[in-house]
């Protein structure tokens, strides 16, 4: 089945512990991209990446990190967490950059 | 920066059309207007997108404006299982996708 995973799917954390949420697609899309969705504030994209070893800001980058460095995998990482970074988070991928984009169901994270 | 305006929330009779509008006044020439849609705090999903002709799927039309400045989203007969935020995103500069805060539709029965 076609589909874009995340994990974990909930996760609660402290202030300051480093963190991964790993973002996986079997679709063979080029485009991957992460967003954050918090209340009032809609859907913000973080990062985004063209193509393997390819990626560049959205816009709200700070405080986050990505690699690509195969064409299935886009994780998200939290080097240094803060509650300000509790959120919900979307990792998608499409076949092209302004093609359909396909969701994952999304990592649900507090950080105390 | 083509971002787009949106209602904040619309109802809509259950059984009847409902149109969700969207401004994107600076799109530029090249680009694509999307629509999706998100239940509860699920991903986001596709329902359609055009670029300057009128597109129709299963799911929705899209009708653009011959200036592109505006566009609308059709759903034809609306359901209780529609109720939804619609975000009406066009690319951004560079390669971002801008979904902004979207239309809370509601259905009535």
């Amino acid at each position: 089945e076609a589909q874009v995973t995340q994990n974990p799917r909930y996760l609660i954390t402290v202030t300051g512990k480093k963190l991964t949420v790993t973002c996986s697609q079997n679709m063979n899309h080029e485009y991957m991209s992460w967003y954050r969705q918090d209340p009032g504030l809609g859907l913000r994209q973080i990062y985004y990446s063209m193509n393997v070893e390819v990626t560049d800001k959205g816009d709200v980058p700070e405080g986050y990190k990505v690699s690509r460095k195969e064409k299935r995998n886009f994780p998200l990482i939290l080097e240094s967490p803060s509650p300000n970074q509790t959120s919900l988070y979307f990792c998608a991928s499409s076949p092209r950059w302004q093609e359909t984009q396909y969701f994952g169901p999304g990592t649900r994270l507090l950080v105390l | 920066d083509a971002k787009t305006t949106q209602p904040t929330s619309m109802d809509c009779a259950e059984g009847r059309a409902a149109n969700l509008p969207c401004n994107h006044s600076t799109i530029s020439g090249n680009e694509y207007v999307y629509w999706y849609r998100q239940i509860h705090s699920q991903g986001p999903q596709y329902i359609i997108h055009g670029l300057k002709n009128n597109e129709t799927n299963e799911m929705a039309s899209l009708i653009i404006t011959e200036d592109r400045k505006s566009s609308t989203l059709i759903l034809p007969h609306a359901t209780l299982r529609d109720t939804a935020v619609y975000y009406c995103i066009v690319r951004v500069v560079g390669n971002q996708f801008y979904f902004g805060t979207g239309t809370s539709l509601t259905v009535i029965p």
